[in-house]
């Protein structure tokens, strides 16, 4: 089984653009979750999709969203970037929903903003 | 509130010799599950184990065995015989019902654990 894909690898963008992230799970996986990973903060749990509904979400701004589409594949945006945004994104995947279930991470997106 | 806490930001040691790295973690929950994860220099979080918190068994796979303990909320991760493959972050990561009635996977600060050769 392929594993979860993250694209682009890495993404340069300067202050007050916006991004899109995408991440395509693991074939049958159905829940999507987001984690932000920067040196300060260290890795923080954004948002998780399944079945196309968000259902839970992390302590960030309203900049963050994201969505999922019917095949399970999943966008996050990040609008009007901030410095404080250079982050390395990662997107998990799980068969379930709930984090209690073994997640599989892909290889993350590198965002620097400038 | 939740919290994990890796007090061991980094860790060297020669190769073949065994390295405990530390896990302690807070939660008010009865139910919980901790996680303990390897994220080498690519970046890619790699599962290592998950543990629920009505099982206290010890594990052991390979080289890795994991030491979960409950009276002093410690799920401490030991390699035997260390290899320099093994140098990476290692992460120990906590879920828990949040106040949204969902659950959410809090992540330690990780250790980083070089290998000498």
């Amino acid at each position: 089984k392929a594993g979860v894909t993250q694209t682009p690898r890495y993404l340069i963008k300067t202050r007050g653009q916006q991004v899109t992230l995408s991440c395509s799970p693991i074939s049958g996986h159905r829940s999507v979750s987001w984690y932000q990973q920067t040196p300060g903060q260290g890795l923080q749990f954004l948002f998780e999709y399944f079945s196309e509904t968000q259902r839970n979400k992390g302590n960030f701004p309203g900049r963050f969203s994201g969505r999922q589409f019917s095949n399970s594949r999943s966008e996050m945006n990040v609008s009007t970037l901030e410095l404080g945004d250079s982050a390395l994104y990662l997107c998990a995947s799980s068969q379930l929903a709930n984090s209690y279930n073994e997640q599989f991470f892909g290889p993350g997106t590198r965002l620097t903003v400038l | 509130a939740q919290k994990v806490t890796q007090a061991q930001t980094e860790i060297s040691v020669v190769e073949k010799e065994d390295v405990t790295l530390d896990c302690v973690y807070e939660t008010r929950d009865t139910t919980y599950y901790l996680f303990w994860y390897k994220q080498p220099p690519s970046g890619e979080l790699v599962f290592l184990i998950r543990r629920n918190s009505f099982d206290e068994q010890n594990e052991i796979s390979g080289r890795y065995s994991w030491n979960f303990q409950k009276s002093t909320s410690s799920f401490n991760f030991t390699i035997t015989a260390s290899q320099v493959v093994d140098s990476a972050v290692y992460f120990c990561a906590l879920s828990e019902e949040q106040d949204t009635g969902r659950r959410a996977l809090t992540f330690g600060s990780g250790t980083r654990l070089q290998v000498q050769p």
